[in-house]
């Protein structure tokens, strides 16, 4: 069975911090996703990552794919109350989606 | 607007008694899916369907069933529900099964 790994569970910081989430697995993915959700609503994707070593940027969040494809990080600069959330990591396969088990983020002004 | 919707939102039901969650997009998308939200477990995915009148399991689907009929609904049927089948459901859709998941904004189950 294949596991993705978050680290940490929680976190809170005061705005301003930066922050690194991290999602690990002993397998190989073709693609890795993230997402973010607010409560009350279902997750929403932020980006996919696809080639091991790639380095995506949204805005103060920086997305990492590992070069052997198991892993990946996400970044956060200069945090605001706004990123606040539950942020997932998936791996995609075909037609399968396994997620971890989430990084509960909160951003204290 | 692009959007997938689930129907009910909340739901409170007893042991046994059937119950479906609705699931529709209208993106004309391929792949649908179910997945149940757990505190500690992340998102499971239960069923999923990769065209009209094919499904397959996904990691937990004991307990469940789907149908897709038509390519825009996906039903989710719990025949007989018991309380370890409460749970926060999503479902999703996207194009091919491998690519940008839109979900809709969940069904809270309790069993009872």
């Amino acid at each position: 069975t294949q596991l993705l790994e978050q680290s940490p569970q929680f976190l809170s910081i005061q705005e301003g911090e930066n922050l690194t989430v991290y999602c690990n697995s002993s397998s190989v993915f073709s693609s890795l996703q993230w997402y973010r959700q607010e409560p009350g609503e279902g997750p929403v994707l932020l980006v996919t990552v696809v080639t091991g070593g790639e380095v995506k940027k949204l805005k103060r969040l920086t997305f990492q794919f590992g070069d052997a494809r198991k892993d990946s990080s996400l970044h956060i600069t200069a945090a605001q109350p706004g990123d606040t959330g539950l942020y997932l990591c998936a791996g995609a396969g075909t037609y399968k989606y396994i997620f971890g088990t989430g990084t509960r983020l909160k951003v204290l002004a | 607007e692009a959007q997938v919707t689930q129907n009910p939102r909340y739901l409170i039901t007893v042991t046994g008694k059937k119950l479906t969650v609705t699931c529709s997009q209208n993106m004309n998308h391929e792949y649908m899916s179910w997945y149940r939200q757990d505190p500690g477990l992340g998102l499971r995915q239960i069923y999923y369907s990769m065209n009209v009148e094919v499904t397959d399991k996904g990691d937990v689907p004991e307990g469940y069933k789907v149908s897709r009929k038509e390519k825009r609904n996906f039903p989710l049927i719990l025949e007989s529900p018991s309380p370890n089948q409460t749970s926060l459901y999503f479902c999703a859709s996207s194009w091919r099964g491998n690519e940008k998941l839109f979900f809709g904004s969940g069904t809270q189950l309790s069993v009872l």
